[in-house]
């Protein structure tokens, strides 16, 4: 069986201001994970995707998430945020069956 | 350009009626997905197919239809059962089988309503 919670529904940043989205998942299998990005009224565009290679993956538009299975974490980052990086992230873990997604977190950018 | 085509963008069901979302892909992928976004939900999974006249049930199927007669189509069916049908609907494909490590490419979705 997998699962993914996204532990954050909301984060705030600033513009210019690092981000960090969190994400832990589960699964029985070795998992493959990614993360999505969702502008409003749209669908999913992928962001990037940790397939048991290396453990940084980096992703379009400057972001980048880190597989630490001892944690069992695949959090997102940016180093610098940017007013088009507001939108709404999924995480997902696959490898097992179909794809399990996550609730979502909602990244608001102020300038 | 290859892509995912939904159509409506925009749907509005009257009670009793069943409606059928569209979706089209020109990537040559194998598998096709159906989900139902309802907000802070995340993504369900409605039906899936992995080859032409073959679906599976995902997790919340009661309701809907499904059919793959082409590859690069796959219609959803929102029935009158449905008690619940308001919510935005992603068509997504793959090539590989759903459980690979390949990633899903979604289209724009339809906004379904209740008049």
């Amino acid at each position: 069986a997998q699962s993914v919670t996204q532990l954050d529904s909301h984060v705030s940043v600033s513009e210019g201001t690092p981000v960090l989205l969190r994400c832990n998942y589960s699964s029985s299998y070795s998992p493959s994970l990614f993360w999505y990005v969702q502008h409003p009224n749209k669908g999913l565009q992928l962001l990037l995707k940790y397939t048991s290679a290396a453990t940084l993956v980096k992703g379009i538009n400057g972001f980048e998430a880190e597989f630490k299975k001892s944690e069992t974490s695949f959090h997102l980052t940016k180093p610098s945020a940017h007013m088009s990086d507001a939108a709404e992230y999924f995480c997902v873990v696959g490898g097992y069956s179909t794809l399990t997604f996550g609730k979502g977190t909602m990244l608001l950018v102020s300038p | 350009d290859g892509g995912i085509t939904q159509s409506p963008k925009y749907l509005f069901r009257k009670e009793g009626q069943n409606v059928t979302l569209s979706c089209e892909q020109n990537l040559n992928h194998d598998a096709m997905y159906w989900y139902r976004q309802d907000p802070g939900q995340g993504l369900r999974l409605i039906y899936y197919s992995q080859i032409v006249n073959d679906f599976q049930k995902g997790d919340i199927a009661e309701g809907y239809s499904v059919s793959r007669e082409k590859k690069e189509s796959f219609p959803l069916t929102v029935t009158s059962a449905q008690k619940n049908p308001t919510a935005f609907y992603l068509c997504a494909s793959s090539s590989g089988q759903p459980n690979s490590n390949q990633p899903q490419h979604f289209g724009d979705g339809t906004r379904l309503s209740i008049l």
